[in-house]
């Protein structure tokens, strides 16, 4: 168990409405992900933090936005969702990117945007 | 532009028996791959990986090979057990950049 939780695990909103995820993790890791998991697509990057405030875009990033005031927390928005941000969505930690320091996932949110 | 690929979306094998799952990628500056396992409700969980300067690397009954010509690499699981049956994706990515994942494969072991 590497000490991963997202919040919430399952949320049903509407299109338009802002919505918030949440991945808490208690293993002091610097570089934290988010991504998403679609069918035909698998996992794919959105956005990765690299320490407390320090943020960059991944693959999908069109449509999210990410914060990290603590290194505990990674906060991953949609100001206003979409049909199509509708996913599995997985954080993941690692103590870096570089080789050996593979990732460890969370347990995953399901979004469904209506 | 899927840059990691896994051509099989599914994969039933026998108990006991091998199970070889594949993976295609098209970008030469990839160096280090991994397979992680996920069982639904779960996120991943790693499995294995290897480093480009190596063309096999072995954990327990998990064996990854590569194929750095061929820009591919496989995942073999001997002696296949019921609770292998997951999707497995593989990973890839160049030093210091982010991992991209194949879309999948679900295997199922038959007892």
């Amino acid at each position: 168990d590497a000490g991963i939780t997202q919040s919430p695990r399952h949320k049903v909103t509407e299109t338009g409405t802002p919505v918030t995820l949440r991945c808490h993790q208690t293993e002091n890791h610097r570089y934290m992900y988010w991504y998403r998991q679609d069918p035909g697509h698998g996992l794919r990057l959105i956005h990765y933090s690299y320490g407390v405030k320090d943020t960059d875009k991944g693959e999908v990033s069109d449509g999210y936005s990410v914060s990290r005031s603590k290194t505990e927390d990674f906060l991953l928005t949609l100001e206003s969702a979409t049909s199509s941000q509708t996913s599995v969505y997985f954080c993941a930690i690692t103590m870096g990117p570089l080789e050996g320091n593979e990732q460890f996932f969370g347990p995953g949110t399901r979004l469904t945007v209506l | 532009d899927q840059q990691v690929k896994q051509n099989s979306p599914s994969l039933s094998v026998q108990e006991g028996r091998i199970s070889i799952l594949n993976c295609d990628y098209t970008n030469s500056m990839f160096d280090y791959f991994l397979w992680y396992k996920k069982y639904p409700a779960e996120g991943p969980t790693f499995l294995i990986s290897i480093s480009s300067i190596k063309d096999k690397n072995e954990d327990g009954r998990f064996t990854v090979f590569l194929n750095k010509s061929a820009k591919h690499l496989s995942l073999h699981i001997v002696p296949s057990q019921p609770g292998d049956s997951a999707v497995y994706f593989c990973a890839a990515s160049a030093i210091g950049n982010q991992f991209y994942f194949g879309t999948g494969t679900s295997l199922t072991v038959i007892p």
